[in-house]
């Protein structure tokens, strides 16, 4: 089955505690992206990747570091977690060929206090 | 800058009345792409729609039914006979010939029985 996953669903941290939010696909895309979702303010582009080693800024990328070292992972980093990074974060994936819609993961559930 | 704007925040409806939800949107690009997106209260996103920009064709799938209208730079959504099940959170959103899609702000939808 395409499937975008990732993990942890929910996550609850403290202020400063780096945490990693996996995100895996396996349909072979080349392009992965990073989402947050706020009440109001709809999605923001964290950061994406165009292809293994090729990643890129996105609209909100204060705090949050991302690699790909792999097609299929896409990790997002928060080194020092801060409570206003607290939000429902989403993965989403889609092939760079012809533009078909994006694939996105279940989402994680960040609370930092 | 590209730009999507929801107005309504949120619509109550008594269900099996019709209901449309609204999407303006800004773009200087010629070549585009809107889509809308279901967020049901299980969280995950659900792909609806995608529209290019040059095809202005209203479409109908079901109960849908998609008006885009490059005159007034609108893509809206509307959702005949409306169902509890439709009740959920509805996002729009613009992708240019940058691979970034902006979201809208999203509008809740509560079907009342």
């Amino acid at each position: 089955e395409a499937q975008v996953t990732q993990n942890p669903r929910y996550l609850i941290t403290v202020t400063g505690k780096k945490l990693t939010v996996t995100c895996s696909q396996n349909m072979n895309h080349e392009y992965m992206s990073w989402y947050r979702q706020d009440p109001g303010l709809g999605l923001r582009q964290i950061y994406y990747s165009m292809n293994v080693e090729v990643t890129d800024k996105g609209d909100v990328p204060e705090g949050y570091k991302v690699s790909r070292k792999e097609k299929r992972n896409f990790p997002l980093i928060l080194e020092s977690p801060s409570p206003n990074q607290t939000s429902l974060y989403f993965c989403a994936s889609r092939s760079l060929g012809q533009y078909y819609e994006q694939y996105f993961g279940p989402g994680t559930r960040l609370t930092v206090t | 800058a590209q730009k999507v704007t929801q107005a309504q925040t949120e619509i109550s409806v008594v269900e099996k009345e019709d209901v449309t939800l609204d999407c303006v949107y800004e773009t200087r690009d010629t070549t585009y792409y809107l889509f809308w997106y279901k967020q049901p209260p299980s969280g995950e996103l659900v792909f609806l729609i995608r529209r290019n920009s040059f095809d202005e064709q209203n479409e109908i799938s079901g109960r849908y039914s998609w008006n885009f209208q490059k005159s007034t730079s609108s893509f809206n959504f509307t959702i005949t006979a409306s169902q509890v099940v439709d009740s959920a959170v509805y996002f729009c959103a613009l992708k240019g010939p940058s691979q970034k899609l902006v979201f809208g702000q999203g509008t809740r939808l509560t079907i009342n029985p």
